[in-house]
Protein backbone atom coordinates (compact mmCIF):
# COMPACT_ATOMS: atom_id res chain seq x y z
CA UNK A 1 0.00 0.00 0.00
CA UNK A 2 1.62 3.40 -1.14
CA UNK A 3 1.38 6.60 0.53
CA UNK A 4 0.60 8.17 -2.44
CA UNK A 5 -2.22 7.24 -4.57
CA UNK A 6 -1.87 6.37 -8.45
CA UNK A 7 -4.01 5.19 -10.61
CA UNK A 8 -3.01 1.53 -12.03
CA UNK A 9 -3.18 2.47 -15.81
CA UNK A 10 -4.60 5.07 -18.25
CA UNK A 11 -4.39 5.26 -21.78
CA UNK A 12 -4.55 7.10 -24.88
CA UNK A 13 -4.50 7.66 -28.68
CA UNK A 14 -1.39 9.31 -30.59
CA UNK A 15 -1.54 13.46 -30.18
CA UNK A 16 -4.35 12.78 -27.23
CA UNK A 17 -3.94 14.23 -23.67
CA UNK A 18 -3.82 12.63 -20.83
CA UNK A 19 -3.23 13.13 -16.71
CA UNK A 20 -2.06 11.01 -14.45
CA UNK A 21 -3.20 12.13 -10.44
CA UNK A 22 -1.60 11.51 -7.43
CA UNK A 23 -2.90 11.48 -4.36
CA UNK A 24 -1.70 12.31 -1.22
CA UNK A 25 -2.70 13.84 2.83
CA UNK A 26 -1.90 16.24 5.03
CA UNK A 27 1.16 15.07 5.56
CA UNK A 28 2.69 15.16 2.09
CA UNK A 29 1.37 16.87 -0.33
CA UNK A 30 -1.39 18.88 1.48
CA UNK A 31 2.14 20.31 3.87
CA UNK A 32 3.31 22.02 0.74
CA UNK A 33 5.84 19.14 0.28
CA UNK A 34 7.54 19.30 -3.70
CA UNK A 35 5.96 16.67 -5.89
CA UNK A 36 8.41 15.34 -8.39
CA UNK A 37 7.37 12.88 -11.20
CA UNK A 38 9.44 10.10 -12.97
CA UNK A 39 9.30 8.04 -15.90
CA UNK A 40 10.26 4.21 -16.16
CA UNK A 41 10.62 2.61 -19.88
CA UNK A 42 10.90 -0.78 -19.54
CA UNK A 43 14.15 -2.28 -18.27
CA UNK A 44 15.71 0.79 -17.54
CA UNK A 45 16.44 3.35 -14.07
CA UNK A 46 13.51 6.24 -13.64
CA UNK A 47 14.28 9.39 -15.04
CA UNK A 48 13.57 13.00 -13.31
CA UNK A 49 10.34 14.05 -15.68
CA UNK A 50 9.01 17.04 -12.97
CA UNK A 51 10.47 18.25 -10.08
CA UNK A 52 9.18 20.90 -7.56
CA UNK A 53 5.58 20.65 -8.79
CA UNK A 54 5.71 21.82 -12.49
CA UNK A 55 9.45 22.43 -13.66
CA UNK A 56 10.88 20.45 -16.40
CA UNK A 57 14.55 19.54 -15.97
CA UNK A 58 16.48 20.53 -18.97
CA UNK A 59 15.50 18.33 -22.37
CA UNK A 60 11.90 17.28 -21.23
CA UNK A 61 10.00 18.24 -23.56
CA UNK A 62 6.74 20.98 -22.98
CA UNK A 63 4.60 18.14 -23.62
CA UNK A 64 5.02 17.09 -19.83
CA UNK A 65 3.84 19.43 -17.03
CA UNK A 66 2.95 19.23 -13.78
CA UNK A 67 0.12 20.99 -11.00
CA UNK A 68 -1.24 20.52 -7.30
CA UNK A 69 -3.94 21.25 -5.60
CA UNK A 70 -4.65 20.84 -1.49
CA UNK A 71 -3.66 16.93 -1.50
CA UNK A 72 -3.54 15.99 -5.02
CA UNK A 73 -1.20 16.55 -8.11
CA UNK A 74 -1.35 15.53 -11.51
CA UNK A 75 0.97 15.15 -14.41
CA UNK A 76 -0.87 16.08 -17.92
CA UNK A 77 0.96 14.94 -21.23
CA UNK A 78 -0.25 16.37 -24.01
CA UNK A 79 0.31 15.64 -28.01
CA UNK A 80 0.82 11.68 -26.95
CA UNK A 81 3.51 9.95 -28.41
CA UNK A 82 4.58 6.23 -28.92
CA UNK A 83 7.82 6.73 -27.08
CA UNK A 84 5.94 7.61 -23.89
CA UNK A 85 4.50 4.35 -23.29
CA UNK A 86 5.90 4.49 -19.83
CA UNK A 87 5.77 3.82 -15.58
CA UNK A 88 5.02 7.32 -14.06
CA UNK A 89 5.80 7.47 -10.54
CA UNK A 90 4.77 11.08 -8.65
CA UNK A 91 7.54 11.23 -5.10
CA UNK A 92 7.18 13.42 -2.30
CA UNK A 93 8.29 14.20 1.46
CA UNK A 94 6.34 12.87 4.12
CA UNK A 95 6.55 14.52 7.47
CA UNK A 96 5.05 11.77 9.39
CA UNK A 97 7.41 8.99 8.21
CA UNK A 98 10.51 11.12 7.50
CA UNK A 99 11.14 10.20 4.22
CA UNK A 100 10.00 10.17 0.72
CA UNK A 101 7.45 8.53 -0.52
CA UNK A 102 6.06 7.60 -3.76
CA UNK A 103 2.86 6.68 -5.66
CA UNK A 104 2.43 2.99 -6.28
CA UNK A 105 2.98 4.17 -10.36
CA UNK A 106 0.50 4.19 -13.28
CA UNK A 107 1.47 2.25 -16.50
CA UNK A 108 0.65 4.71 -19.58
CA UNK A 109 -0.33 3.03 -22.69
CA UNK A 110 -0.54 4.72 -25.83
CA UNK A 111 -3.54 2.92 -27.88
CA UNK B 1 27.72 15.13 -16.03
CA UNK B 2 27.08 13.17 -12.84
CA UNK B 3 27.12 9.34 -12.75
CA UNK B 4 26.08 6.49 -10.60
CA UNK B 5 26.95 3.06 -10.14
CA UNK B 6 25.66 0.51 -7.90
CA UNK B 7 28.21 -2.46 -6.62
CA UNK B 8 28.11 -5.51 -4.88
CA UNK B 9 26.33 -9.59 -4.82
CA UNK B 10 23.81 -10.23 -7.17
CA UNK B 11 23.03 -13.47 -4.91
CA UNK B 12 22.35 -13.65 -1.35
CA UNK B 13 21.43 -15.96 1.41
CA UNK B 14 18.05 -15.42 3.58
CA UNK B 15 19.16 -14.21 7.05
CA UNK B 16 22.50 -12.92 5.70
CA UNK B 17 23.49 -9.38 5.11
CA UNK B 18 23.13 -7.50 1.83
CA UNK B 19 25.95 -4.81 1.18
CA UNK B 20 25.91 -2.45 -1.70
CA UNK B 21 27.98 0.27 -2.71
CA UNK B 22 27.53 3.33 -4.83
CA UNK B 23 30.38 5.04 -6.73
CA UNK B 24 30.02 8.78 -7.69
CA UNK B 25 31.76 10.40 -10.44
CA UNK B 26 31.58 13.61 -12.04
CA UNK B 27 30.24 14.99 -9.11
CA UNK B 28 31.82 15.06 -5.06
CA UNK B 29 30.05 13.60 -2.51
CA UNK B 30 31.72 16.13 0.07
CA UNK B 31 29.95 19.17 -2.09
CA UNK B 32 27.17 19.39 0.47
CA UNK B 33 24.69 19.83 -1.43
CA UNK B 34 22.51 17.34 -1.88
CA UNK B 35 21.14 14.15 -0.03
CA UNK B 36 22.53 10.25 -1.76
CA UNK B 37 19.36 8.17 -1.42
CA UNK B 38 19.13 3.87 -1.86
CA UNK B 39 16.43 2.98 -3.26
CA UNK B 40 14.76 -0.38 -4.25
CA UNK B 41 12.15 -2.00 -6.72
CA UNK B 42 10.78 -5.90 -6.31
CA UNK B 43 10.11 -7.84 -9.73
CA UNK B 44 7.45 -6.08 -11.66
CA UNK B 45 6.50 -3.69 -8.78
CA UNK B 46 6.61 0.32 -7.97
CA UNK B 47 9.50 2.17 -6.20
CA UNK B 48 10.41 1.94 -2.75
CA UNK B 49 12.66 4.56 -0.29
CA UNK B 50 15.00 2.80 1.40
CA UNK B 51 16.96 5.52 3.21
CA UNK B 52 19.37 8.75 2.56
CA UNK B 53 22.45 10.37 3.90
CA UNK B 54 24.14 13.69 3.61
CA UNK B 55 28.45 13.46 3.41
CA UNK B 56 28.45 14.53 7.33
CA UNK B 57 26.87 11.06 7.53
CA UNK B 58 23.55 12.34 8.89
CA UNK B 59 21.14 9.37 7.63
CA UNK B 60 17.45 8.82 7.51
CA UNK B 61 15.96 5.46 7.03
CA UNK B 62 12.61 3.98 5.83
CA UNK B 63 10.44 3.08 8.83
CA UNK B 64 9.74 -0.17 7.75
CA UNK B 65 13.58 -1.02 7.44
CA UNK B 66 15.30 1.01 10.17
CA UNK B 67 15.72 -1.78 12.97
CA UNK B 68 17.97 -3.80 10.02
CA UNK B 69 19.31 -1.15 7.62
CA UNK B 70 22.67 0.84 8.12
CA UNK B 71 23.83 3.59 5.26
CA UNK B 72 27.35 5.18 5.52
CA UNK B 73 29.22 7.34 3.41
CA UNK B 74 32.96 7.40 2.29
CA UNK B 75 34.10 10.79 1.51
CA UNK B 76 37.18 9.58 0.28
CA UNK B 77 36.13 7.16 -2.36
CA UNK B 78 33.48 9.13 -3.56
CA UNK B 79 31.14 6.40 -2.68
CA UNK B 80 28.00 5.45 0.01
CA UNK B 81 26.97 2.60 1.15
CA UNK B 82 23.95 0.12 2.02
CA UNK B 83 23.81 -2.59 4.67
CA UNK B 84 20.53 -4.34 5.21
CA UNK B 85 20.76 -8.10 7.58
CA UNK B 86 18.45 -11.00 7.82
CA UNK B 87 17.28 -10.52 4.53
CA UNK B 88 14.20 -12.93 3.23
CA UNK B 89 12.70 -13.61 0.08
CA UNK B 90 11.05 -10.03 0.20
CA UNK B 91 14.17 -7.97 0.16
CA UNK B 92 14.46 -9.62 -3.64
CA UNK B 93 14.68 -6.35 -5.79
CA UNK B 94 16.08 -3.67 -8.33
CA UNK B 95 18.28 -1.99 -5.95
CA UNK B 96 19.16 1.94 -7.35
CA UNK B 97 21.46 4.76 -6.04
CA UNK B 98 20.44 8.46 -6.60
CA UNK B 99 21.28 12.09 -5.92
CA UNK B 100 18.74 13.70 -4.19
CA UNK B 101 16.14 12.43 -1.80
CA UNK B 102 14.38 14.12 1.17
CA UNK B 103 12.37 16.78 -0.24
CA UNK B 104 14.86 17.25 -3.14
CA UNK B 105 13.94 15.53 -6.74
CA UNK B 106 16.21 12.48 -7.60
CA UNK B 107 17.52 13.72 -10.52
CA UNK B 108 20.40 11.53 -11.40
CA UNK B 109 20.00 7.68 -10.68
CA UNK B 110 22.34 4.76 -10.85
CA UNK B 111 21.07 1.94 -13.57
CA UNK B 112 20.22 -0.34 -10.79
CA UNK B 113 21.22 -3.77 -9.39
CA UNK B 114 19.08 -6.68 -9.38
CA UNK B 115 19.58 -8.79 -6.09
CA UNK B 116 18.63 -11.64 -5.23
CA UNK B 117 17.75 -13.52 -1.95
CA UNK B 118 17.58 -17.38 -2.11
CA UNK B 119 16.57 -20.01 0.49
Amino acid sequence: QSVLTQPPSVSGAPGQKVTISCTGSSSNIGADYAVHWYQQLPGTAPKLLIHANNNRPSGVPDRFSGSTSGTSASLAITGLQAEDEADYYCQSFDSSLRGSVFGGGTKLTVL
Amino acid sequence: QVLLQESGPGLVKSSQTLSLTCTISGGSISSGDYYWSWLRQPPGKGLEWIGNIYYSGSSFSSPSLKSRLTISVDTSKNQFSLRLTSVTAADTAVYYCARGGSNYPLDYWGQGTLVSVSS
